[in-house]
């Protein structure tokens, strides 16, 4: 059971576009919603992360919407360069019990090409 | 600042074979977090550890077991290696304060032949 849905699978942008990656979610008890990036052969990192009382956040060329009612989700990267080639997860956490758990979507492999 | 160590990087292991994956992390959080990455699959929990002490299950617990050493250390163990566990396995941590950054270590691959 995939609780949280990723789309594309991958994603291929020319330099200087906008990259969108989508998510969306079921589980009503998701509070914290971050994007992970990850080069080959590292470990994911976080980008950018947003909490469900706001519909925006923006961190330089980042940028995630948020939908509440939709249960949706979107990671927009403006004026894409080479340099964000990379594999982008959406996550959603929620606290069950007192423990947090983080729950990824399944990834999109993004290649921006000159 | 080291962050979030794992230890071994690479690993090859024969069908029945058993091994420990280490994991320490030095920023004194207290969640600490086994995921497995297969392609089309992203990050799935195997088990993670709220506090010293204390482990639960994630999504994909079966042929694993963890240990919570001491607030430093998580270490996964897998007793019977099976070719489906070829994968690569992230350890993270976060401090167990609502909504924060999860620290990933640099991951292990691994091959079960």
């Amino acid at each position: 059971q995939q609780q949280v849905k990723q789309s594309p699978q991958s994603l291929i942008v020319q330099k200087g576009g906008i990259s969108i990656i989508n998510c969306a979610y079921e589980n009503t008890a998701f509070d914290y919603f971050p994007w992970y990036q990850q080069f080959p052969g590292k470990g994911p990192a976080l980008l950018i992360a947003i909490r469900p009382d706001v519909s925006e956040k923006k961190e330089g060329r980042f940028t995630i919407s948020f939908n509440k009612s939709a249960k949706q989700f979107s990671l927009h990267i403006m004026d894409s360069q080479p340099g964000d080639s990379a594999t982008y997860f959406c996550a959603a956490s929620a606290t069950y019990f007192g423990n947090e758990k983080l729950t990824f979507g399944t990834g999109t492999r993004l290649t921006i090409i000159p | 600042n080291a962050g979030v160590t794992q230890t071994p990087k690479f690993q090859v292991l024969k069908t029945g074979q058993s091994m420990t994956l280490q994991c320490a992390q030095d920023m004194n959080h207290n969640s600490m977090y086994w995921y497995r990455q297969d392609p089309g699959m992203g990050l799935r929990l195997i088990y993670y550890s709220a506090s010293e002490g204390t482990t639960d299950k994630g999504e994909v617990p079966n042929g694993y077991n963890v240990s919570r050493l001491n607030k430093r250390e998580f270490s996964l163990r897998l007793e019977s290696a099976a070719p489906s566990q070829t994968s690569v396995y992230f350890c993270a941590s976060r401090r167990q304060v609502l909504n924060t950054e999860a620290f990933f270590g640099q991951g292990t691959r691994l091959t079960v032949v």
